[in-house]
């Protein structure tokens, strides 16, 4: 079956440290976009890819930061310099005008 | 910039009842518009997708449409069940440039036996 597969689920990090999430898709897609969603607020976009290779900052990419080697993976990294890590995360991707697909997302707990 | 508004944030209804969830957007250049469900603690699925040029979508118990013009959206929901009950979220997304969707911060919805 063609999907989004996001690892880890639960994922817990000491303040300070870098931390990666992962993201794959099997769908033959082009675009990828990583969103955060914190309680009650809608999804905020942090960064997105249309091609390989090739990625743009969304609305909160302060401290974060993505890699777009191969078209199926667009993985995450939580850098230190993100103040406010703790979040649930999740991956999604479209053809570019089709409708977006998501992974069953990543919560990251930061103490 | 796009801002994207859901009415109701919570609803709690018996089930048996029709529901409307309501979704309101400020630009109306947009390319389509899009219905998500989220569960607790999962990602987010499509319900339905609605092109600019189109005024409803169907499937289903579900119908959602779109009026351009006033900038709004409806989610109609038919006969609620229990199974019903997660996070519906709205999505708009632009006419031109990168189609990256502005979403909603969702409707809560709880159908109760």
């Amino acid at each position: 079956d063609g999907g989004i597969t996001q690892s880890p689920k639960y994922l817990f990090r000491k303040e300070g440290q870098n931390v990666t999430l992962s993201c794959e898709q099997n769908l033959n897609h082009d675009a990828m976009y990583w969103y955060r969603q914190d309680p009650g607020q809608g999804l905020r976009l942090i960064y997105y890819s249309q091609i390989v290779n090739d990625f743009q900052k969304g609305d909160i990419a302060e401290g974060y930061s993505v890699s777009r080697e191969k078209k199926e993976s667009f993985p995450l990294t939580v850098t230190s310099a993100q103040k406010n890590p703790t979040a649930f995360y999740l991956c999604a991707s479209s053809t570019g005008i089709s409708p977006l697909h998501f992974g069953n997302g990543t919560r990251l707990t930061v103490t | 910039k796009q801002e994207v508004t859901q009415i109701p944030a919570a609803l709690s209804v018996p089930e048996g009842e029709n529901l409307v969830l309501n979704c309101s957007f400020t630009d109306s250049a947009i390319y389509n518009l899009q219905w998500f469900r989220q569960d607790p603690g999962k990602g987010l699925t499509s319900l339905l997708l609605i092109q600019s040029s189109q005024r409803e979508q169907t499937s289903g118990r579900l119908n959602a449409s779109l009026d351009k013009s006033s900038g709004r959206s409806t989610l109609y929901i038919a006969a609620s069940q229990p199974g019903d009950s997660a996070t519906y979220l709205c999505a708009a997304a632009p006419s031109g440039g990168s189609y990256i969707p502005t979403f909603g911060r969702g409707t809560s919805l709880i159908v109760h036996p």
